[in-house]
């Protein structure tokens, strides 16, 4: 099973909401991620999470607040956005012991009203 | 620093084959991906290949690495309607310890009946 599950798949909050985006993988994979999509272009990495702890933050603006709550878990915390945030935002997961493949979630449409 | 290079369109018809091509700078590359990406989808990856094989193949699915050019190809057999999406090209720098995948721009691939 290569499943990483998101939710919500669609998003839609003001410039004051706070929400919080979900990923879940069971595959005892201890590396999670999160990148940011723009239509047509690459992922963008956000933050990686490697053995629960934060290892890698692109210099995302503070609005964007990832937690990492066990191996299994990811969640991104969302808070005053901009409307040039919206976009994909998609989970991932590697088994960083064999190997790194990133197993990609279906992703969260966000638009910021 | 490191690139990974894509040709962003091709058309082809059904039941022709397609090769994707993607170009890559960074020689001690380790793992070279390819993902899959449907509109509206996440990202599906497809296959990968480690950096001391030459080429693999799985079902439909040919890549052919060339380590010397720095070249890697993904060939399609029986192309069929269901493959239009965007390719996009990956690789995991050989240097360092994060393991950030480089993406190429991603190669929109269309289908005609």
């Amino acid at each position: 099973d290569t499943e990483v599950t998101q939710t919500p798949k669609h998003l839609v909050m003001g410039m004051t909401n706070k929400k919080s985006l979900k990923c879940e993988q069971h595959m005892g994979h201890r590396a999670m991620y999160w990148y940011k999509q723009k239509a047509k272009k690459p992922p963008e990495l956000m933050f990686v999470y490697s053995y629960e702890k934060l290892s890698i933050n692109e210099s995302v603006p503070s609005r964007f607040s990832p937690e990492c709550p066990n191996s299994s878990l990811l969640n991104l915390h969302l808070h005053a956005l901009q409307p040039e945030d919206s976009a994909l935002y998609l989970c991932a997961s590697s088994d960083r012991v064999r190997g790194d493949t990133q197993y990609f979630g279906p992703g969260t449409r966000l638009t910021v009203l | 620093g490191e690139d990974v290079e894509q040709s962003l369109f091709l058309s082809v018809r059904e039941g022709d084959s397609s090769v994707i091509n993607c170009t890559y700078t960074d020689s001690s590359s380790t793992y070279l991906y390819w993902y899959k990406q449907e509109p509206g989808a996440g990202l599906q990856l497809l296959t990968y290949i480690f950096s001391n094989m030459d080429m693999k193949q799985d079902q439909r699915l040919t890549v052919l690495l060339n380590k010397k050019d720095k070249h890697l190809s993904l060939r399609i057999a029986d192309t069929q309607t269901g493959d239009s999406a965007i390719y996009f090209c990956a690789e995991t720098p050989g240097a360092g310890n994060n393991r950030k995948l480089i993406w190429g721009l991603g190669t929109s691939l269309a289908v005609n009946p």
